[in-house]
């Protein structure tokens, strides 16, 4: 099994600051990392899929990086409707999908 | 628009079963495998199950295995998941979602469901 591991778990930053948050498998993944996004009160929202590819309507300050085993989600330039919740995921392993246990981040 | 609507949820004891619905629109439902999610209150996600555009390749998660049923009506664009044999750790709010390509790009609002007597 696939375990993935996100950091930080909390991350408390300002507006304009830039976020980088990590995600962490187990064992390669290739490219097949995804990341969403989750407000409180509401479903998870795709932000990025094939590690690096923005979801429509995605803003471009959302990017993702990395290969392997090793990803990262950044936001160039938070704003205060960042604040949530951001899981990453994985379904290398087929046909099980995997979620990180998610970073909590704080504008 | 792509939406999807899920229900069903509810309270039932330990031991009980529910079936939940997930209705979708404003997409080809035929042709997108489809996923169960679920969220323990307060708790990260947790992937249930899936099946294929023909219902011809269904996955469980090892949590729920033999237990839930997950199932589709593609003439009625809805998605469903049989739920027997529940226990307190089912609870948790249950989304439905569109698939494609190794990822989830369409969620529902979810139903809640409680287990407890």
């Amino acid at each position: 099994e696939i375990v993935l591991t996100q950091s930080p778990a909390t991350l408390s930053l300002s507006p304009g600051e830039r976020a980088t948050l990590s995600c962490r498998a187990s064992q390669s993944l290739s490219s097949y990392l995804t990341w969403y996004q989750q407000k409180p009160g509401q479903a998870p929202r795709l932000l990025i899929y094939g590690a690096s590819n923005r979801a429509s309507g995605i803003p471009a300050r959302f990017s993702g990086s990395g290969s392997g085993t090793d990803f990262t989600l950044t936001i160039s330039s938070l704003e205060f409707e960042d604040s949530a919740v951001y899981y990453c995921q994985q379904r290398s392993n087929w046909p099980i999908y995997t979620f990180g246990q998610g970073t909590k981040l704080e504008i | 628009e792509v939406q999807l609507v899920e229900s069903g949820g509810g309270l039932v004891q330990p031991g009980g079963s529910l079936r939940l619905s997930c209705a979708a629109s404003g997409f080809t439902f035929s042709n997108y495998w489809m996923s169960w999610v679920r969220q323990a209150p307060g708790k990260g996600l947790e992937w249930v199950a899936d099946i294929k555009v023909d219902a011809s390749e269904i996955y469980y998660a090892d949590s729920v295995k033999g237990r839930f049923t997950i199932s589709r009506d593609n003439a009625k664009n809805s998605l469903y998941l049989q739920m027997n044999s529940l226990r307190a750790e089912d609870t948790a709010l249950y989304y439905c979602a569109t698939e494609w390509d190794l990822h989830l790009d369409n969620w529902g609002q979810g139903t809640l469901v409680t287990v407890s007597s």
